[in-house]
């Protein structure tokens, strides 16, 4: 399957800063990547969909202004989680797609620890 | 919205045993597909279905479309301990639509 690179696979900031994680499509163009949220032994919660070029689509209860999201080019969406607190420490994951395909190929996650 | 609801939510099998475990819907789906997370890791395409009805197997595992297309299931045979893990059903309600999850089946085997 298509390849997604997710960096970092972790990290541990402060209360109050912004983290930044990359999602990589490294042998595709991937026109749309979705960013979800996963908390211990739940599922995945999608938080977004952007389209290459175009602003995210948050779903509802998604803040927009706390995780924004760039997908500026065909191979890379950022996340980033401004002003982060605990509360925001989970596990992110993005996956990718190609227009001409229907599934969607998931990165490798990143653990986010806020202190 | 759309629901979907997996079972069972965890298994407890020996090594050898099959494994059985299904999703239904409360609307119809165009695409279920089934992925399977480790620890600390993203979730891995295992089959993808898109047809009603449709069967298909990727080694051990098969995977069938059900004809209503509210349901599917995923059957894993002769389980190993690498199986270990959660599995988890997705459903898609049109061709470019959002992916719909499953809250996940936690298996664990014993050797």
């Amino acid at each position: 399957g298509a390849v997604v690179s997710q960096h970092p696979s972790w990290v541990i900031c402060k209360s109050g800063t912004s983290v930044k994680i990359e999602c990589r499509s490294l042998d595709f163009q991937a026109t749309t990547m979705f960013w979800y949220r996963q908390f211990p032994k739940q599922s995945l919660m999608l938080m977004a969909t952007s389209n290459e070029g175009s602003k995210a689509t948050y779903e509802q209860g998604v803040e927009k202004d706390k995780f924004l999201i760039n997908h500026a080019s065909l191979t890379l969406s950022t996340l980033t989680v401004t002003s982060a607190h605990p509360e925001d420490s989970s596990f992110y994951i993005c996956s990718a797609r190609h227009r001409l395909n229907t599934e969607a190929f998931f990165g490798q996650g990143t653990r986010l620890t806020v202190v | 919205g759309q629901q979907l609801n997996q079972s069972p939510q965890s298994m407890f099998i020996q090594e050898g045993e099959d494994v059985s475990m299904n999703c239904t819907s409360s609307s119809i789906f165009n695409t279920w597909l089934w992925y399977k997370q480790d620890p600390g890791e993203g979730p891995v395409l295992l089959i993808a279905l898109y047809k009603a009805g449709e069967l298909t197997s990727n080694g051990r595992l098969t995977a069938q479309f059900g004809i209503t297309r509210k349901d599917s299931f995923l059957n894993i045979s002769a389980s190993i301990p690498s199986d270990v893990g959660i599995y988890f059903c997705a459903g898609r309600g049109g061709s470019q639509g959002n992916l719909i999850f499953g809250k996940g089946t936690k298996l664990s085997v014993k050797p």
